[in-house]
C-alpha cells in the first residue's frame, strides 16, 4: 500500500513563495506527479518528477528525493488565481494508477 | 486541443436506483482511469483500461461495472445506489502506460443520491 502526506492547508500573500511538501512510503515507485484542482472542477497537470532533483516550470517548480521519500512544490510569485488545492500523487510500480494525498488547500491573501 | 470529455456533467438519482458515467478519452488516447471524489477529500483509484482490457482494480464496489468499448470511451454502471455514492466521478485518459504519461483529467460528473 501507499501512505503519502501533505499538509491540510497553507496560507501566503500575493507575490510571495510558499512550499508545499509530500512525504511517502510505498513498496515501489514509478513517478511523482503534482496537480492544481479548484473546488469542484477536475485536477489539471502541474508537474512531474521521477528522478532527483529539481523540475522548474515557469512559476512552478517540482523536487523529489527519492531515498527520502519526499518531494515538494513551490509556488513563486503568487497571484489570487492559485488559491486552491494542491494534490501529490504518486504512481505504483505495477500498473499506472494514481494515489493521491489528501491535498493542501493554499489561501492566497491580498 | 480535444480534452476528456464527461456526460453528464451533473447527475441526480434516488436511492437504489441504477446510474450510467461516460467518458470519452482524448482522441488516439487508449488508456481510461475512473477516480471517485467524495467532498472534501482526494481522488480514489476505481478501475482502469487499457486497449479495451480491465488495466487494473481499486477500490470499486461491487455494485459497480466498468467497461472500455472499441472506440475508447468507457461507461462506469453503477447499481443499488446508496447516499454514500454521492461524489464527483473523474475519467481520466493517456496514450499508453508508459512512465511518464500524465493524466488528462475530464470535467467530472457530480452524483447525487437522494
Amino acid at each position: 500500500g501507499q501512505n503519502i502526506d501533505q499538509p491540510t492547508e497553507m496560507t501566503a500573500t500575493e507575490g510571495a513563495i510558499v512550499q508545499i511538501n509530500c512525504t511517502y512510503q510505498t513498496s515501489g515507485f514509478n513517478g511523482l506527479f503534482w496537480y492544481q484542482q479548484h473546488a469542484g472542477e477536475a485536477p489539471t497537470f502541474l508537474s512531474y518528477n521521477v528522478l532527483d532533483g529539481l523540475e522548474e516550470k515557469g512559476r512552478f517548480s517540482s523536487f523529489l528525493s527519492r531515498s527520502k521519500g519526499y518531494s515538494y512544490l513551490l509556488l513563486k510569485e503568487l497571484q489570487m488565481k492559485d488559491s486552491a488545492s494542491y494534490l501529490c500523487a504518486v504512481r505504483e510500480s505495477a500498473g499506472n494508477k494514481l494515489t493521491f494525498g489528501g491535498g493542501t488547500r493554499v489561501l492566497v491573501k491580498p | 486541443a480535444a480534452g476528456v470529455i464527461q456526460s453528464p456533467r451533473h447527475l441526480i438519482k434516488e436511492k437504489r436506483e441504477t446510474a450510467t458515467l461516460k467518458c470519452y478519452p482524448i482522441p488516439r488516447h487508449d488508456t481510461v482511469y475512473w477516480y471517485q471524489q467524495g467532498p472534501g477529500q482526494d481522488p480514489q483509484f476505481l478501475i482502469s483500461f487499457y486497449e479495451k482490457m480491465q488495466s487494473d482494480k481499486g477500490s470499486i464496489p461491487d455494485r459497480f461495472s466498468a467497461q472500455q468499448f472499441s472506440d475508447y470511451h468507457s461507461e462506469l454502471n453503477m447499481s443499488s445506489l446508496e447516499l454514500g455514492d454521492s461524489a464527483l466521478y473523474f475519467c481520466a485518459s493517456t496514450l499508453g502506460t508508459s512512465v511518464g504519461n500524465e493524466q488528462f483529467f475530464g470535467p467530472g460528473t457530480r452524483l447525487t443520491v437522494l
